[in-house]
């Protein structure tokens, strides 16, 4: 089955802890990124790239890092997690060019005490 | 810039009732559009995808959109609603930098 799959589902840390949130996919897409979900603000792009080795930033990239070191897979890194990034994670992939769907993994839900 | 705007953050309908979210677009280029469903606990899930092929776009689950470039709208609507599609609906269009942008979101609710 083509999916984009996301662990931890959950996460609960405290300020300061660094931790990652795992991404991969099955579909030997290029693009790959991820975003974050508040309430009001519709999803937002953190960090996305376009082929192993090149990532780039998104809309919102402070406080997080990302490595592409296979093309399946695009870890979420968080050195120093704090309140704010308190947020339902996406990662998503899809084939690069014009217009392709990305398709969306089942989201993680951090919580940074 | 590419900017998408949802109208109305929170739709109530009753079962059987027409449902009808708004979307808002702006592009400079011919867009590709996509509405997205996020059911409770979920991922997000591609309901249909305009892609300058036909204006009226069929989805899944009895969804489907018109692309209205006159009015720069890409509505979806289902002619009767039913309680499953209580969820949460993103409209989206890709920038001229190869970037999907997302609206705020709008959640339905289907009252019995």
């Amino acid at each position: 089955e083509a999916q984009v799959t996301q662990n931890p589902r959950y996460l609960i840390t405290v300020t300061g802890k660094k931790l990652t949130v795992t991404c991969s996919q099955n579909m030997n897409h290029e693009y790959m990124s991820w975003y974050r979900q508040d309430p009001g603000l519709g999803l937002r792009q953190i960090y996305y790239s376009m082929n192993v080795e090149v990532t780039d930033k998104g809309d919102v990239p402070e406080g997080y890092k990302v490595s592409r070191k296979e093309k399946r897979n695009f870890p979420l890194i968080l050195e120093s997690p704090s309140p704010n990034q308190t947020s339902l994670y996406f990662c998503a992939s899809s084939q690069i060019s014009g217009g392709e769907t990305q398709y969306f993994g089942p989201g993680t839900r951090l919580l940074v005490l | 810039a590419q900017s998408v705007t949802q109208l109305g953050s929170h739709v109530s309908v009753s079962e059987g009732a027409l449902v009808l979210l708004r979307c808002n677009y702006s592009s400079s280029v011919p867009p590709y559009l996509f509405w997205y469903v996020q059911y409770p606990n979920q991922g997000l899930q591609l309901l249909l995808k305009y892609t300058s092929a036909a204006t009226l776009v069929k989805g899944i689950n009895g969804f489907e959109a018109e692309f209205k470039k006159s009015e720069t709208s890409f509505h979806l609507t289902k002619p009767s609603a039913h309680m499953s599609d209580a969820a949460e609906y993103f409209c989206a269009v890709y920038n001229q930098g190869g970037k999907l942008i997302f609206g705020q979101g709008t959640e339905l609710s289907v009252k019995p």
